[in-house]
């Protein structure tokens, strides 16, 4: 495609339920990387693909959050029991190849509110 | 280890005038560094990139600066528009990490 989709745009969820984000990287983007930015804040690193290997998951908060990818296309991140700190815009990037010295280009978000 | 900031918070500038942001790193590692612009309800635009080995690289009304001696980032965007209030992202890679500053809100007084 010719940018990095997410879906959905907008989310609310009740405390306790569990919720699964979509990333559609650009196409022949080997790398994929998700991030959490709460209001006002900057850009919290969460997990990195390289292909459908996560190489560097060392930013996932807690064992609630997990993300996979099928090959080198769409990526869910899936939040389990969702908590009321999870609130937060979740953001999706992807990259031509390696994970230094490659532009990472950004999806618009998915705005999570949990109730 | 890494961490990239970012001076001020805010920065309001008359429409019309030269912005200049500013972002320090402390890794002298740190070979890559990118700026992205953030508008409201979007998600981080890519503007200007600049490698280790340059000082200085140009795009179209916005240039970026590195000082690596005071490892120190800067971007000027020339004749500030209304279009051009956002929110203002240096980054540094280094190794696999890629790391983001907090940002800056750009706002374009008219």
């Amino acid at each position: 495609g010719a940018g990095v989709s997410q879906s959905p745009s907008n989310k609310v969820t009740e405390k306790g339920k569990d919720v699964e984000l979509r990333c559609d990287p650009i196409s022949g983007h080997t790398a994929l990387y998700w991030y959490r930015q709460r209001l006002g804040q900057g850009l919290e690193f969460l997990i990195y693909f390289q292909g459908n290997s996560a190489p560097d998951k060392s930013g996932l908060p807690s064992d609630r959050f997990s993300a996979e990818r099928t090959g080198e296309s769409v990526s869910t991140l899936t939040i389990q029991r969702t908590q009321q700190e999870d609130s937060a815009v979740y953001l999706c990037a992807s990259s031509l190849g390696g994970r230094s010295r490659e532009t990472q280009y950004f999806g618009p978000g998915t705005r999570l509110l949990v109730l | 280890g890494e961490s990239v900031g970012l001076h001020l918070p805010t920065l309001s500038v008359q429409e019309g005038d030269n912005s200049i942001i500013n972002c320090a790193y402390s890794n002298s590692a740190s070979d890559y560094f990118i700026w992205y612009k953030q508008e409201s309800g979007k998600g981080p635009q890519f503007i200007i990139d600049i490698r280790s080995n340059m000082d200085k690289r140009q795009g179209q009304r916005v240039t970026v600066l590195l000082n690596k001696t005071v490892k120190h980032l800067s971007l000027q965007i020339a004749a500030t528009q209304p279009g051009d209030s956002a929110v203002y992202f240096c980054a540094s890679t280094y190794g696999q990490n890629f790391v983001f500053g907090p940002g800056t809100r750009l706002s374009v007084l008219p």
